[in-house]
């Protein structure tokens, strides 16, 4: 089965300051990855996907991914943090449909 | 593009009610799949249609769970004699194949 862990459930980072929330990944084949975010009671917003090419994929409001394959991880960045970036986000996998890791809470202080 | 509606946002409902939610997805979107997330988790996956054909349904979903999309367009979720441990939101996401998933704003059910 394909799956993807968040190994840190909070990040808390100043506003201004690069912003990084770990995944890691467990698939066979080549794999699909995602990155979401969902802000309080709303849907989840794709925010940007892998599925091959380019280690460094940008995304949506100034985000970016780095897939890395020896280390089978797929990172969400972005350079410099936002306090409206303040939500959970989440990584997945896709096979027919998307498996998603546990949701880890970024907060940015001001 | 509208974007993936659901209905109603909110639900209470007491214990051994039935309660039925409503999803329709961005029209051109042929799959149409069903997740419930409760707090601090991820969303996870329930079930799944492509057109009118239920492909998939997660161990998740016991007999009391039953889904629906006729005709290929909307879909139903119905909880037959609801439990506490139903309380969760429930997210419906459509997609054309191969790409991104489109999220509605879920279904937050609440059991008295």
């Amino acid at each position: 089965a394909q799956s993807v862990a968040q190994p840190e459930d909070q990040v808390n980072v100043a506003e201004g300051n690069p912003l990084t929330v770990k995944c890691t990944y467990s698939v066979s084949g080549n794999p699909y990855l995602f990155w979401y975010v969902q802000y309080p009671n709303r849907g989840l917003q794709f925010l940007l996907k892998y599925i091959t090419g380019d280690n460094l994929v940008k995304g949506s409001y100034g985000f970016e991914a780095e897939f890395n394959k020896s280390q089978t991880s797929f990172h969400l960045k972005k350079p410099s943090a936002l306090v409206s970036d303040s939500a959970l986000y989440f990584c997945a996998v896709n096979d027919y449909k998307l498996s998603f890791g546990a949701g880890t809470t970024v907060t940015v202080r001001a | 593009d509208t974007g993936v509606s659901q209905d109603p946002r909110h639900k209470i409902t007491k214990r051994g009610q039935n309660v039925t939610f409503r999803c329709d997805p961005i029209s051109e979107h042929n799959r149409l799949y069903w997740y419930r997330q409760t707090l601090g988790q991820g969303p996870e996956f329930l079930t799944y249609f492509q057109n009118e054909a239920q492909l998939e349904k997660s161990r998740l979903l016991s007999d009391r769970f039953s889904a629906e999309r006729p005709k290929g367009s909307f879909s139903t979720l119905e909880i037959q004699r609801t439990e506490q441990g139903d309380s969760a939101m429930y997210l419906c996401a459509s997609r054309l194949t191969n790409s991104p998933l489109h999220f509605g704003n879920g279904t937050r059910l609440t059991v008295t």
